[in-house]
């Protein structure tokens, strides 16, 4: 079956500078990749995604690349703000295409 | 507005009893989840859904059960409650995860159990 593996576990960045958070997956088949970003106390929430035909997708200060061919993908923050710190999930389609398999999951925290 | 309900979203029972999870979606989804999730920690897929009638068990094993008889309603119960159930429970919807339609989750249910 799938298995996705993130890293790293927790990150700590100062408030500006950049964040990075990288994932691979085992199904070569698999096409779409989406991260979700909880907050304390909080549901997960879809912040960006990606399919297989594109390599990378920009939305503000948050971009996503894939390397289909290394089976990696990675969540890039810009310009981190305290209000980024949350921990983030990346995930791939399990093998039976209804369901997501998520990875362990990276606690980041921006320090003002 | 669409989104998904859970009730109750805390509780606390004694050991033993049952206890009924609700999860209902006004997003007009197939497929519905139920994860298991400790506070910051991984999510676990237990139980999934692909339609009226259909339920499958998910990556993680688990003691509960689910039905799906109405699209919209995915209840998850516990015959039997014991402290190792105490966490966080989040049920989920979409429209279909193999067409690149995204997972939605509820508020989620933390449930402790002493």
């Amino acid at each position: 079956g799938e298995n996705v593996e993130q890293h790293p576990s927790t990150l700590s960045v100062q408030e500006g500078d950049s964040a990075v958070i990288k994932c691979t997956y085992s199904d070569s088949a698999s096409n779409y990749f989406p991260w979700y970003k909880q907050e304390l106390g909080k549901r997960p929430q879809l912040i960006i995604d990606i399919r297989s035909n594109v390599g990378e997708k920009k939305d503000q200060r948050i971009a996503v690349t894939l390397n289909k061919t290394a089976k990696h993908f990675s969540l890039h923050i810009t310009e981190t703000q305290p209000e980024d710190s949350a921990v983030y999930f990346c995930a791939a389609p399990g093998d039976s295409s209804y369901k997501l398999i998520f990875g362990s999951g990276t606690r980041l925290l921006v320090r003002p | 507005e669409a989104d998904i309900y859970q009730t109750p979203r805390y509780l606390v029972i004694g050991t033993g009893k049952k206890i009924t999870l609700e999860c209902s979606q006004t997003m007009g989804h197939d497929k519905m989840y139920w994860y298991q999730q400790d506070p910051g920690m991984e999510l676990h897929l237990i139980h999934y859904s692909y339609g009226v009638n259909s339920t499958e068990k998910g990556d993680l094993s688990s003691e509960s059960t689910v039905s799906r008889i109405r699209t919209e309603h995915f209840p998850l119960t516990l015959e039997s409650a014991r402290p190792s159930h105490t966490s966080q429970y989040l049920c989920a919807s979409s429209a279909g995860v193999s067409s690149g339609n995204t997972i939605y989750f509820g508020e989620g249910s933390w449930l402790t159990v002493v």
